[in-house]
């Protein structure tokens, strides 16, 4: 099984919103990333939590706030978000984080802020 | 950071036909990744090398990592129309436990 799972699939929400992306794998992979993919462009970091922990924060504003409640599970919460964050938001994750590690990534969620 | 340069960016071609897409850096990789991406969804894994002048076969695709392992190739030989989609190739930064995206190269095949 080498599966990871993203809800919801799509997702409207108001600029004054509040609402949550999930990510959940059961494959025992204690490194996982949050993307953020704009139309026609390739992914983007903003996260990654390496054994439960934030390790790498890629300057992202404070309207994003990741959290890693276990080993199997990824959030996203959003709030106050701008119509420019409308994006496809992808997560993946690797065993370990280390290098030739294969990265697995989520069907996404696709966001559109009104 | 390192930086991946991805061409073509754009190619549209008939059914049939064969095909190179190139990933370059002036950097080294400890590996690479291929991935295919559809519309809406996810991108998906087709193949991870990591040692230098290794090629791996997948069906009608041909992936191969530079000697060097600063560049990187994929060949689509007889290309289908459901070889249509977005194709990515990322580099891994060493010991940095995060991937470089290349830019993509979008491919149509018609039919």
């Amino acid at each position: 099984d080498t599966e990871v799972t993203q809800t919801p699939k799509h997702l409207v929400m108001g600029m004054t919103n509040k609402k949550s992306l999930k990510c959940e794998q059961h494959m025992g992979h204690r490194a996982m990333y949050w993307y953020k993919q704009k139309a026609k462009k390739p992914p983007e970091l903003m996260f990654v939590y390496s054994y439960e922990k934030l390790s790498i924060n890629e300057s992202v504003p404070s309207r994003f706030s990741p959290e890693c409640p276990n080993s199997s599970l990824l959030n996203l919460h959003l709030h106050a978000l701008q119509p420019e964050d409308s994006a496809l938001y992808l997560c993946a994750s690797r065993p370990r984080g280390l290098e030739g590690e294969t990265q697995y990534f989520g069907p996404g969620t696709r966001l559109l802020v009104l | 950071t390192q930086l991946l340069e991805q061409s073509p960016q754009f190619l549209s071609i008939q059914e049939g036909e064969n095909l190179t897409v190139y990933c370059n850096s002036s950097s080294v990789f400890s590996s690479l990744q291929w991935y295919r991406q559809e519309p809406g969804e996810g991108p998906v894994l087709l193949v991870t090398v990591v040692t230098g002048g290794e090629v791996k076969k997948l069906k009608r695709l041909t992936f191969q990592f530079g000697d060097a392992r600063k560049d990187s190739s994929l060949h689509i030989t007889a290309a289908q129309p459901g070889d249509t989609g977005l194709y990515l190739c990322a580099g891994e930064e060493n010991a940095g436990n995060m991937l470089t995206f290349g830019g993509g190269t979008r491919l149509m095949v018609k039919p």
